[in-house]
């Protein structure tokens, strides 16, 4: 089956922590970014990348990172520099030409205590 | 800047038509995009418009005007299950894979 998955479901971060949110595709795209969607709010873009080994930062990077060091794989680090990191987040891929719709994982919603 | 504008709510009647509507102001356009979100769960693709004209799939249609920035998308013979957000998003032409999505039309069905 292929798809793409987000671990974990339920996140908790303790104040001035780092936390890593899983991200991982085997549909073989190129493309795959990261999303923070709030109430009320549409998808906000945080970081793409096009290919192994690149990554560009959308627009609100800003306290988060990433690395693509695997076609399949593309984590997103939430630093202690993000403020308000209480959020929905949604990974998604897509083949890498422009005109390609994104397929989207479950996504993992980020608790702060 | 770029911006997306959607109704923030709708509410329709089982077995009956809505429209959404979605008005974009954008520097540079390749195509919109619909997705259905059912709450706390992914985005799924409903369709996607490049050229202007109507694109029919099933019991949705989606509507593009590329001069007037407008779409909109057509649910005819609304079942409960179709309760949902439904997003519109501008896949834009700045030579990267960019996306920028709308709030989302929060849509409620009622028996």
């Amino acid at each position: 089956d292929g798809g793409i998955t987000q671990s974990p479901k339920y996140l908790f971060r303790k104040e001035g922590q780092n936390v890593t949110l899983s991200c991982e595709q085997n549909l073989n795209h190129d493309a795959m970014y990261w999303y923070r969607q709030d109430p009320g709010q549409g998808l906000r873009l945080i970081y793409y990348s096009q290919i192994v080994n690149d990554f560009q930062k959308g627009d609100i990077a800003e306290g988060y990172s990433v690395s693509r060091e695997k076609k399949e794989s593309f984590p997103l680090t939430v630093t202690s520099a993000q403020k308000n990191p209480t959020a929905f987040y949604l990974c998604a891929s897509s083949t890498g030409e422009i005109q390609e719709t994104q397929y989207f994982g479950p996504g993992t919603r980020l608790l702060v205590l | 800047g770029q911006n997306i504008d959607q109704p923030t709510e709708m509410t329709a009647t089982e077995g009956a038509i809505v429209q959404i509507n979605c008005t974009y102001q954008t520097s540079g356009f390749n195509g919109l995009f619909w997705y259905q979100q059912h709450a706390g769960e992914a985005p799924t693709f409903l369709s996607y418009n490049v050229l202007d004209g109507l694109e029919e799939k099933g019991r949705f249609s989606s509507f593009l005007s590329r001069s007037k920035g407008y779409s909109y998308l057509l649910l005819k013979e609304l079942q409960m299950k179709d309760s949902a957000s439904y997003l519109c998003a501008v896949s834009l032409d700045t030579g990267g894979f960019k996306t920028i999505f709308g709030a989302g039309t929060r849509l409620f069905v009622k028996a």
